[in-house]
C-alpha cells in the first residue's frame, strides 16, 4: 500500500457542487500538505497542518477549506467547485527536521 | 514573501550531452530540494541541500548549492533517455514557517 493514499484519484464534476478529496497517510508524520499543480504553474500550497490543532492557509486557499481529522487523515474541500478549480491536486505529508515531502498520487479533478 | 525561479522551463538535450538546470530563490531560505515528477505520476525527492556550497550526486545527476548567491542548481552529465521528466526545485522558509515553494518546473527530454 501507498504511504500516502488520495482518493478519489479522478473527479469530474459540476459547477457550484461540493468536492471532497481524501488523503490518508501510513507514514507517522506529522505535518501534511495539500498543493495545486497546474500546467506551467508548477506546485502551489493551498492549505498545511503541522499537527492536528494547527491548519494554516498557503497561497492560494480561497474557495478552499480543510480538515484535519486526524494525525493520519487531511481532507480538501470546494464547497462551490468552480471550473478555474481544475487541476491536479497532491497531498503531501513531511517530518519535522529536513521536511522531505512525501507525495500522493494525485486527485485529477475536472469542474465542468 | 519567498519566490523560486528556475530556467530553463523547457529543456531538449540529445543523449550523451551536458545541462544544467538553475534555480534562483528571492529570500532567505534554510533548505533547498530537488523533485522528479515522470509524465502522469507523483513527485519523488531527489536530492536536500542543507548548507552553502553542499554538494549531492546521484548517477548522472549532481545538485549544488550556494546559499550567498540564492541559487541552486541540478547538472546533468551524459544524459540518457531514462532522465527525460520535469525537475522541480523548492526553497524552505526560514523561521517558524517551514513551507516549501516551488519552481515553475524544467520540463526535460533526452532525445535519442
Amino acid at each position: 500500500d501507498a504511504d500516502v493514499t488520495q482518493t478519489p484519484r479522478n473527479r469530474i464534476t459540476k459547477t457550484g457542487k461540493r468536492i471532497m478529496l481524501e488523503c490518508s497517510q501510513t507514514k507517522g508524520h506529522d505535518r501534511m500538505y495539500w498543493y495545486r499543480q497546474d500546467p506551467g504553474l508548477g506546485l502551489r500550497l493551498i492549505y498545511y497542518s503541522f499537527d492536528v490543532k494547527d491548519i494554516n492557509k498557503g497561497e492560494i486557499s480561497d474557495g478552499y477549506s480543510v480538515s484535519r481529522q486526524a494525525q493520519a487523515k487531511f481532507s480538501l474541500s470546494l464547497e462551490s467547485a468552480i471550473p478555474n478549480q481544475t487541476a491536479l491536486y497532491f497531498c503531501a505529508t513531511s517530518a519535522a527536521g529536513a521536511n522531505v515531502l512525501t507525495f500522493g498520487a494525485g486527485s485529477r479533478l475536472t469542474v465542468l | 514573501e519567498l519566490k523560486v525561479e528556475q530556467n530553463p522551463l523547457f529543456l531538449s538535450m540529445q543523449e550523451g550531452k551536458n545541462y544544467t538546470i538553475y534555480c534562483n530563490y528571492s529570500t532567505t531560505s534554510d533548505r533547498l530540494y530537488w523533485y522528479r515528477q515522470d509524465p502522469g505520476k507523483s513527485l519523488e525527492s531527489l536530492f536536500v541541500l542543507l548548507s552553502n556550497g553542499a554538494v549531492k550526486q546521484e548517477g548522472r545527476l549532481m545538485a549544488s548549492l550556494d546559499t550567498k548567491a540564492r541559487l541552486s542548481t541540478l547538472h546533468i552529465t551524459a544524459a540518457v533517455h531514462d532522465l527525460s521528466a520535469t525537475y522541480f526545485c523548492a526553497a524552505r522558509s526560514g523561521g517558524s514557517n517551514y513551507k516549501l515553494t516551488f519552481g515553475k518546473g524544467t520540463l526535460l527530454t533526452v532525445n535519442p
